[in-house]
C-alpha cells in the first residue's frame, strides 16, 4: 500500500507568514492528491484537488503543487481563520483511499 | 441547499448492533457517490468505503471490510453505515461524504460535501 507522510506534524506561524505543508507518498501517484482544511470542532472541507487545482470559493493565498511523490500546500499569508488541521489524500488506485496523518497548524 | 444530514450521536453497548445514516438533499443523490469516513478521538481521518446510490455498488477499504456495511435507500436519499457487533474500538465520529463530480461529469475520489458527522460511543 502507497503511504502517505505529511510534514511537519505540527507547526505554530505568525499572522502574515508564508505557510508550507509538505505531503510525501511511498511511491509516484501522478497527480492525484487533494488537500483538506478541518478546523477545531469542524468538518473537513476540500481545499485543492489535483494537486494544484483551488476547489471554487477558496481563498487564493492557499495553494498547491507537485506530482508523483512530493507535494506541497502553501498558505501565502497566514490569516487567523486558517487555524486548522490539514490533511492530504491520494486517490490514484482508488477505491484505495488514504489520507495523510494531517498536520496542525496555529497561530505563534 | 445542498447538504448531507447525519442522524444523531449514539451510545451504545459492546456487541450491539447500530445503523447510522446520512440524508442527502438539495441535489440528485443518485448521481453522486457517497463514503464513509471514521475520525477516531484525536486521530486522522480514515476512508472506509463507498457506495454508488444508483444501483447500491459498493467498495470498501481492506481495514474494514467485514466490520462494517454501507448500504443505500435510493427512494428516500439516504445512505447508512452499519454494525452488527460493536466494539469499544469503533467509538469514533464517522462522516459521510459526496464524491466529487468534475466539469465533464466524472465522479472523482474525493470529496465535496461533508455532513456534520454521528459522534459513536460504545461503552459498557
Amino acid at each position: 500500500d502507497i503511504q502517505m507522510t505529511q510534514s511537519p506534524s505540527s507547526l505554530s506561524a505568525s499572522v502574515g507568514d508564508r505557510v508550507t505543508i509538505t505531503c510525501r507518498a511511498s511511491q509516484g501517484i501522478s497527480n492525484y492528491l487533494a488537500w483538506y482544511q478541518q478546523k477545531p470542532g469542524k468538518v473537513p472541507k476540500l481545499l485543492i484537488y489535483a494537486a494544484s487545482t483551488l476547489q471554487s470559493g477558496v481563498p487564493s493565498r492557499f495553494s498547491g503543487s507537485g506530482s508523483g511523490t512530493d507535494f506541497t500546500l502553501t498558505i501565502s499569508s497566514l490569516q487567523p481563520e486558517d487555524v486548522a488541521t490539514y490533511y492530504c489524500q491520494k486517490y490514484n488506485s482508488a477505491p484505495s483511499i488514504t489520507f495523510g496523518q494531517g498536520t496542525r497548524l496555529e497561530i505563534k | 441547499e445542498v447538504q448531507l444530514v447525519q442522524s444523531g450521536a449514539e451510545v451504545k453497548k459492546p456487541g450491539e448492533s447500530l445503523r447510522i445514516s446520512c440524508k442527502g438533499s438539495g441535489y440528485s443523490f443518485t448521481s453522486y457517490w457517497i463514503s464513509w469516513v471514521r475520525q477516531m478521538p484525536g486521530k486522522g481521518l480514515e476512508w472506509m468505503g463507498r457506495i454508488d446510490p444508483s444501483d447500491s455498488y459498493t467498495n470498501y477499504s481492506p481495514s474494514f471490510q467485514g466490520h462494517v456495511t454501507i448500504s443505500a435507500d435510493k427512494s428516500i436519499s439516504t445512505a447508512y453505515l452499519q454494525w452488527s457487533s460493536l466494539k469499544a474500538s469503533d467509538t469514533a465520529m464517522y462522516y459521510c461524504a459526496r464524491h466529487f463530480r468534475s466539469q465533464w461529469l466524472v465522479l472523482q475520489w474525493y470529496f465535496d460535501l461533508w455532513g456534520r458527522g454521528t459522534l459513536v460511543t460504545v461503552s459498557s
